[in-house]
């Protein structure tokens, strides 16, 4: 089944500690992205990726890092979280970038940093 | 002032009824103007897709782009409980740095009842 695959869904922790969500994604796409959602503001883009090893900042790229290492795996870094980065966080993919290529997202992942 | 102006609802309407949903935008250079569908625990997925003005209609659903008015509907006939959900307008210019930077509405939340 052609899908964008985040882990954890859920994940609690504490300031400062570092954490990971990883992003994959089995559709040969060219194109990522992570967003997060917060209520009054929607969705609203951190970092995107236009093919392995290119990276870029969003619109909200303030504490978070990425990389893409490899075409299927976009994961999202958090060095030292903090509580204004408790969210629901969303990464998508379309095969490129652009044009009317739609964007796939995956679950969502609900960061909680306490 | 945000680009993209939603009415978050919620909206709640009976089985059957005609649901209008709208947004409104200040970017002259939007040109793909999309409606994304979410439930609830789940990521967006893309419903329908316009580029630039004019209609477009799938099964019960009808998207509308008016360039000179800024404004883009969804319509939504028959509407079934199955139409419960949170739903996203976004769009993007034709040509954007950022490839598929798309700009979100904040979502408006439907709920039909039997």
């Amino acid at each position: 089944e052609a899908q964008v695959t985040q882990n954890p869904r859920y994940l609690i922790t504490v300031t400062g500690k570092k954490l990971t969500v990883t992003c994959s994604q089995n559709m040969n796409h060219e194109y990522m992205s992570w967003y997060r959602q917060d209520p009054g503001l929607g969705l609203r883009q951190i970092y995107y990726s236009m093919n392995v090893e290119v990276t870029d900042k969003g619109d909200v790229p303030e504490g978070y890092k990425v990389s893409r290492k490899e075409k299927r795996n976009f994961p999202l870094i958090l060095e030292s979280p903090s509580p204004n980065q408790t969210s629901l966080y969303f990464c998508a993919s379309s095969l490129r970038p652009g044009g009317d290529s739609p964007l796939h997202f995956g679950n969502g992942t609900r960061l909680t940093v306490t | 002032q945000k680009e993209v102006e939603q009415d978050p609802g919620p909206l709640s309407v009976p089985e059957g009824a005609i649901v209008s949903l709208n947004c409104t935008y200040s970017n002259s250079a939007f040109q793909y103007f999309m409606w994304y569908r979410q439930y609830s625990r789940k990521g967006p997925e893309l419903l329908m897709y316009t580029y630039s003005s004019g209609n477009k209609e799938d099964g019960r659903f009808t998207a509308q782009v008016d360039k000179s008015s800024k404004y883009i509907s969804l319509f939504i006939r028959d509407s079934q409980p199955s139409d419960s959900a949170t739903y996203l307008c976004a769009m993007r210019p034709l040509a954007d740095a950022s490839g598929s930077r798309l700009t979100f509405g904040e979502g408006t939340q439907l709920t039909v009842n039997p």
